[in-house]
């Protein structure tokens, strides 16, 4: 199994709800992230779980809240949203603790702030 | 400031052509290059990598070249093939692990 499960694939919220995005692998890799993407340009991170602990936070608002509930699931919990936060949000794990290089990503939630 | 860069957006090539996407980096301490495929509405895949250590890495139908003196890095695609096109990102990393990215080169393989 090779794969970064995430859901949903879509996701619609208005800027009061709370909703939260999910990912899940079983490759025994001791890394995952958050990324987001917008059309046309590459990945930004916003944050890396190395052995189930935050280790870089890439100055995200406080509305984005992670969560690594254990070392197979990262959870991105999502909160008051503004309309720009719309993008592709993408996870990503890899072997090492220390670094993501050759990770291997999700298919992405396709998230949609109205 | 851009610490890697694909400075052609865009490139179209025939089917069963040769495919060459370059990427520049500024950072003398990047010692890890890798290169991305994106289709559109899906995640990045991993495609090729390779170490400063070396000047050619090889896979199949992909193969990439660095050129450290010059800071470039080129990725071949022979021959290319209609399935190829897609986004292509070029992405280097140094000690902290952590990977800077270029701004892609859309790649249209035409029939």
């Amino acid at each position: 199994d090779t794969e970064v499960t995430q859901t949903p694939k879509h996701l619609v919220m208005g800027m009061t709800n709370k909703k939260s995005l999910k990912c899940e692998q079983h490759m025994g890799h001791r890394a995952m992230y958050w990324y987001k993407q917008k059309a046309k340009k590459p990945p930004e991170l916003m944050f890396v779980y190395s052995y189930e602990k935050l280790s870089i936070n890439e100055s995200v608002p406080s509305r984005f809240s992670p969560e690594c509930p254990n070392s197979s699931l990262l959870n991105l919990h999502l909160h008051a949203l503004q309309p720009e936060d719309s993008a592709l949000y993408l996870c990503a794990s890899s072997q090492s603790g220390g670094g993501d290089t050759e990770a291997f990503f999700g298919q992405g939630t396709r998230l949609t702030v109205v | 400031d851009q610490q890697v860069k694909q400075n052609s957006p865009s490139l179209s090539v025939q089917e069963g052509r040769i495919s060459i996407l370059n990427c520049d980096y500024t950072n003398s301490m990047f010692d890890y290059f890798l290169w991305y495929k994106k289709y559109p509405a899906e995640g990045p895949t991993f495609l090729i990598s390779i170490s400063s250590i070396k000047d050619k890495n090889e896979d199949g139908r992909f193969t990439v070249f660095l050129n450290k003196s010059a800071k470039h890095l080129s990725l071949h695609i022979v021959p290319s093939q209609p399935g190829d096109s897609a986004v292509y990102f070029c992405a280097a990393t140094g000690n902290n692990r952590k990977l800077i990215w270029g701004l892609g080169t859309s790649l249209a393989v035409n029939p």
